[in-house]
Parts: structure tokens; C-alpha cells; sequence
């Protein structure tokens, strides 16, 4: 979906080094997501901001950190890079209220060697 | 956790034949998505269906869902190769607000 961009789409890194991950989304949703998902796996929720203000740990947090500078971007960093972080990273935005969907970014593929 | 887990794991299924997807889940919800993944992109929302729903249409897609059972099944008729995709469900708990949890997926393959 066009209205939610992720930067870059493919990243190799080294072990130990410092990675941010953008999304920025221009659909108006006060909410966005992070998710990775593993080979042949469902996707597992890192982090999520209900708004601006407010930031959330999902089901495995551990190892990433992020930061919602706007309403519009929600950046993942991964403080020390280990291998097993080697996913694919989908960001997803959505409104409040539990009968709506969510939208989702291209993804980015994330190798650490 | 809640999340769904779909059945069969895979499916392969010639051209104009009709694919079956099913969903169990473990507590009660509020309502349940699909969505569906091309390979390595991201997920795309199929469908939506209440609590208090059985059953919800939406073009080639038939969607039910048996709260009594836990389950809910996706129904593609007349299939076509672009259809090729790993299918997700997702339930929603009721006072989990949308938060999504996902299962490992059917992966579909269409053959022309």
C-alpha cells in the first residue's frame, strides 16, 4: 500500500551495529504498528503508539526500541544488531475502534550477519 | 496468546476450483479478520466478520465463522493463479482494542 512507506527495503548489517528502520504513513491513523515475521511464520507485534504520546511493547520487544516522532513516522531500532533479528519487518498504521482494519507497509528485509 | 491457527498449512488447487481455508482460535472474540500476503509483501485486509455474524460475503470470498466451535473458514470460489498467496486470520479479543496476533498462515497455490 503506497500510503504506508517503509525505508530502506533491504538492509545487510554486521552483528553489534545500531539499525533504525523508518515507516512513515500518509493516511491520517493516529495508530502504527511493527512487526517482524519470521520464514514461513505469522507476522508478531514488536511495538505499537496509539498516538503520538503513547508507545506500547508487543509480544517480543526485547532487543528493538522505537520512537513515534510524528503522527506520521514510527522509527524500530535495533540497539545491537544480533542474527536471529534476521526478518522481514512489516510497519502497519489503523484507526481506533476494533472493528477496523490495519494497513501495512512493503516490508523490509533485514539480514544481520 | 490469541492468535489464530490456520488449516491446512498449504493447499495447491488447479485454476477454477474452489479453496478452503479454516481458522480455530482459543478464547472468546470480538470479531476476526483475514488478510492475505503475496510473497514478501505485506498483508492486504480481506475481510472483516462479527461476532454476531455467520456468515459475510465479499465478491469471490465467503467467509463464516462458528463462535460455538472457535473456528472460522475462507471459502475462494473459482480460483484464479493470481490468487496464489499465504492466507492469515486474525481474531480479535473483545477489550483488546484491534490489536492483531497471526497465525503461521495457509500459503495457496493457484495452478493455471
Amino acid at each position: 500500500d503506497a500510503d504506508v512507506t517503509q525505508t530502506p527495503r533491504n538492509r545487510i548489517t554486521k552483528t553489534g551495529k545500531r539499525i533504525m528502520l523508518e515507516c512513515s504513513q500518509t493516511k491520517g491513523h493516529d495508530r502504527m504498528y511493527w512487526y517482524r515475521q519470521d520464514p514461513g511464520l505469522g507476522l508478531r507485534l514488536i511495538y505499537y503508539s496509539f498516538d503520538v504520546k503513547d508507545i506500547n511493547k508487543g509480544e517480543i520487544s526485547d532487543g528493538y526500541s522505537v520512537s513515534r516522532q510524528a503522527q506520521a513516522k514510527f522509527s524500530l531500532s535495533l540497539e545491537s544488531a544480533i542474527p536471529n533479528q534476521t526478518a522481514l519487518y512489516f510497519c502497519a498504521t489503523g484507526v481506533a475502534g476494533i472493528y477496523n482494519e490495519q494497513f501495512f507497509g512493503p516490508g523490509t528485509r533485514l539480514t544481520v550477519l | 496468546s490469541q492468535q489464530g491457527e490456520e488449516d491446512p498449512q498449504a493447499l495447491s488447487i488447479q485454476e477454477g476450483e474452489n479453496a478452503t481455508m479454516n481458522c480455530s482460535y482459543k478464547t472468546s472474540i470480538n470479531n476476526l479478520q483475514w488478510y492475505r500476503q503475496n510473497s514478501g509483501r505485506g498483508l492486504v485486509h480481506l475481510i472483516l466478520i462479527r461476532s454476531n455474524e455467520r456468515e459475510k460475503h465479499s465478491g469471490r470470498l465467503r467467509v463464516t465463522l462458528d463462535t460455538s466451535k472457535k473456528s472460522s473458514s475462507l471459502l475462494i470460489t473459482a480460483s484464479r493463479a493470481a490468487d496464489t498467496a499465504s492466507y492469515f486470520c486474525a481474531p480479535v479479543r473483545a477489550n483488546a482494542g484491534n490489536m492483531l496476533t497471526f497465525g503461521g498462515g495457509t500459503r495457496l497455490m493457484v495452478k493455471p
